[in-house]
């Protein structure tokens, strides 16, 4: 099993559009959670963190469930614009290790 | 320098052939961090460096070698390329190995 397991996709959703995706990860010790949103050819730039109580930015909600071991994003009224990569980040610093999702492909079409 | 740079931006290179690829920060951070991004397999981490004079291998670190003299550079080595390091190399650094990773542009080296 990876340490970190995204659905690459890809989503293709309409414009308006709610759409949400998972991130498992396997080491029960990990301690810090990211998204990141990764355009083609461009460097991941950092979409939010992950709190124990979930956070919300704008239209992006972001979770963490523990007991399950896995994150998630949620994207309401999606835009073209959103149209990227999203990567998942689980970062266990005792260990010294920072593992990346392969990442999930997002599509908005108009 | 605003943030993170990388040079070159892209780069050609023969196999056998020596190969530093430049990162600098202008951000303070106490970490920084060396990815290959391939298709298909994501980020992985080469080697990083949680503050200056200290250094940690990654996932994938052979073939490679950095060094960290100071704060603000994390020069990358390919001491001999070969073809299997073709790749998209992304630097990165954090104030803390807690936090969030801020990113280079990247540098796309070919290895015929």
């Amino acid at each position: 099993r990876k340490e970190v397991e995204q659905d690459p996709g890809p989503f293709n959703v309409p414009e308006g559009a709610t759409v949400a995706f998972n991130c498992t990860y396997s080491n029960s010790a990990s301690q810090s959670f990211f998204w990141y949103r990764q355009d083609c050819r461009k460097e991941p730039k950092l979409l939010m963190s992950v709190y124990s109580s979930g956070n919300e930015d704008g239209r992006f909600t972001a979770q963490l469930n523990r007991a399950s071991q896995y994150i998630s994003l949620l994207i309401r009224d999606s835009k073209l614009s959103d149209s990227a990569t999203y990567l998942c980040v689980v970062n266990d610093s005792s260990a010294s290790k920072i593992i990346f999702g392969s990442g999930t492909r997002l599509s908005i079409r108009p | 320098i605003a943030g993170i740079t990388q040079a070159p931006t892209s780069q050609i290179l023969a196999a056998g052939r020596r190969m530093t690829l430049r990162c600098t920060q202008d951000m303070r951070h106490n970490a920084m961090y060396w990815y290959r991004q391939d298709l298909g397999l994501g980020l992985r981490l080469i080697h990083y460096s949680n503050t200056a004079g200290t250094t940690g291998k990654g996932e994938v670190p052979d073939g490679y070698s950095v060094s960290r003299a100071n704060t603000d550079d994390f020069p990358l080595t390919l001491a001999s390329a070969v073809p299997s390091q073709t790749s998209v190399y992304f630097c990165a650094s954090s104030d803390s190995s807690y936090n969030e990773q801020f990113f280079g542009p990247g540098t796309r080296l070919t290895v015929l």
